[in-house]
């Protein structure tokens, strides 16, 4: 069983829909969440990062930690077809050196 | 502009042929690392470095060296490349190693033949 599970999609959505993307992971030593964002042909880049369970939100994007399920999400509203793009979720203990990724989800957003 | 530079962002070669894949930052960043890409199996660490003349092995460091002999550089070397090592490769950095997000290069698309 891979440390970080994630639905690999593809997912296709019309623009101006909620995108909920979603990971598993089994090491209880997590503690740092993070979701990069990864455009083709290019390297990924960070979009949210939180530490502890419950939500944050930055503008249309809301990252969500249950610590206790050890399931974390990023939901997107109001999808924009600039928004497709891979998602990766990264997780990493407190004190590894090592960030473990999920495989991605690539996302369409229709016009 | 802070970035990470990798060179060169495409390379086809064969079997044997000796290779390094440079990345340099230009952020002072004490951490480095390297990952490859497949399909299906995501970003996996190949080698991390947590400063100048430190480097330990990630998850799938067979076939693969390091050296950090400047904070800004950290290239990868293929000894004798084989075509299992047919992938994307990226260079990250951060300002330390543990709760600090990574910046990332743009990638490498490296085919052994």
């Amino acid at each position: 069983q891979k440390e970080v599970e994630q639905d690999p999609g593809p997912l296709s959505v019309p623009e101006g829909a909620i995108v909920s993307l979603n990971c598993t992971y089994s090491n209880s030593a997590f503690q740092y969440f993070m979701w990069y964002r990864q455009y083709s042909r290019k390297g990924p880049e960070l979009l949210m990062y939180t530490y502890s369970s419950g939500n944050k939100e930055d503008g249309r994007f809301t990252a969500q930690v249950d610590k206790s399920s050890k399931y974390i999400s990023l939901f997107i509203r109001d999808s924009q077809p600039s928004d497709s793009a891979t998602y990766l979720c990264a997780i990493l203990s407190g004190s590894a050196r090592q960030l473990t990724f999920g495989s991605g989800t690539q996302l369409t957003v229709l016009p | 502009e802070a970035q990470v530079t990798q060179n060169p962002r495409y390379l086809i070669t064969v079997t044997g042929k000796k290779l390094t894949v440079t990345c340099s930052q230009n952020m002072n960043h004490e951490y480095m690392s390297w990952y490859r890409q497949d399909p299906g199996l995501g970003l996996r660490q190949i080698y991390y470095s947590m400063n100048v003349e430190v480097t330990d092995k990630g998850d799938v460091p067979e076939g693969y060296k390091v050296s950090r002999k400047e904070k800004r550089n950290f290239p990868l070397i293929l000894e004798s490349p084989s075509p299992n090592q047919t992938s994307l490769y990226f260079c990250a950095s951060s300002p330390q190693a543990g709760n600090q997000p990574q910046h990332f290069g743009d990638g490498t698309r490296l085919s052994i033949l």
